[in-house]
């Protein structure tokens, strides 16, 4: 199955810096997508991209299919940012998605 | 339009029972994924369903199950529990093969 890789594991950045967390899948996909996860457990949607750019807010997310990566942008970080950040992936007839590991991100004020 | 949502949200178990848990999709939504998500091993997919047939099985043992009803809603099923199936039970849906919609979740602790 695919293979789905996040960098870095772990981030900790001032209140107001910007930050590049990034993804790595091993195939093609039909589905990718970023996640927040809040400290209650739910999986909160910040993009479904599967290819191109997109940009909602202070954040903005582009995955470039062809060289198989996606990354997640967020400028201006504020601590309620705080948390970690999900890539998934499916490349398959259905919606298996395969998870990386995350990037655990503190912002500090 | 309501969320998913999931039942019950909190879930103490003894080692060797077994326990059931609900998800309500999204309405509309005809597909429910589920996940698992533990410390050692992060969030894993355990199975789909789509139309009350199974589309999707990750791996794990046959102690894990579940099923579809005609509302959508689903249910997944773990038998004979092991203290390592403690975790946080995720529950998504989606319309067909598109973006997917996770639930609060259901945390069980096995004990």
């Amino acid at each position: 199955g695919i293979q789905v890789e996040q960098s870095p594991p772990d981030l900790i950045l001032q209140e107001g810096a910007n930050s590049t967390l990034r993804c790595n899948f091993s195939d093609s996909v039909n589905n990718l997508q970023w996640f927040h996860q809040n400290p209650w457990g739910q999986l909160i949607n910040l993009f479904y991209i599967p290819s191109g750019t997109k940009q909602n807010g202070r954040l903005s997310a582009t995955t470039v299919a062809t060289e198989r990566y996606s990354l997640l942008y967020i400028s201006s970080s504020q601590t309620t940012d705080s948390g970690v950040y999900f890539c998934a992936a499916s490349n398959n007839a259905g919606n298996m998605l395969t998870f990386g590991g995350g990037t655990r991100l503190m912002v500090k004020p | 339009k309501a969320g998913v949502t999931q039942t019950p949200r909190y879930l103490i178990k003894t080692r060797g029972q077994q326990v059931t848990l609900s998800c309500s999709p999204i309405s509309g939504h005809r597909s429910v994924s589920w996940y698992q998500q533990t410390p050692g091993q992060g969030l894993q997919f355990l199975f789909e369903y789509f139309s009350e047939t199974q589309r999707n099985k990750g791996n794990f043992p046959g102690r894990f199950s579940g099923r579809q009803f005609s509302n959508s809603r689903s249910e997944m099923n773990v038998s004979t529990l092991e203290l390592g199936d403690s975790a946080l039970y995720l529950c998504a849906s989606s319309l067909g093969q598109a973006e997917q919609y996770f639930g609060p979740g259901t945390r069980l602790t096995v004990t």
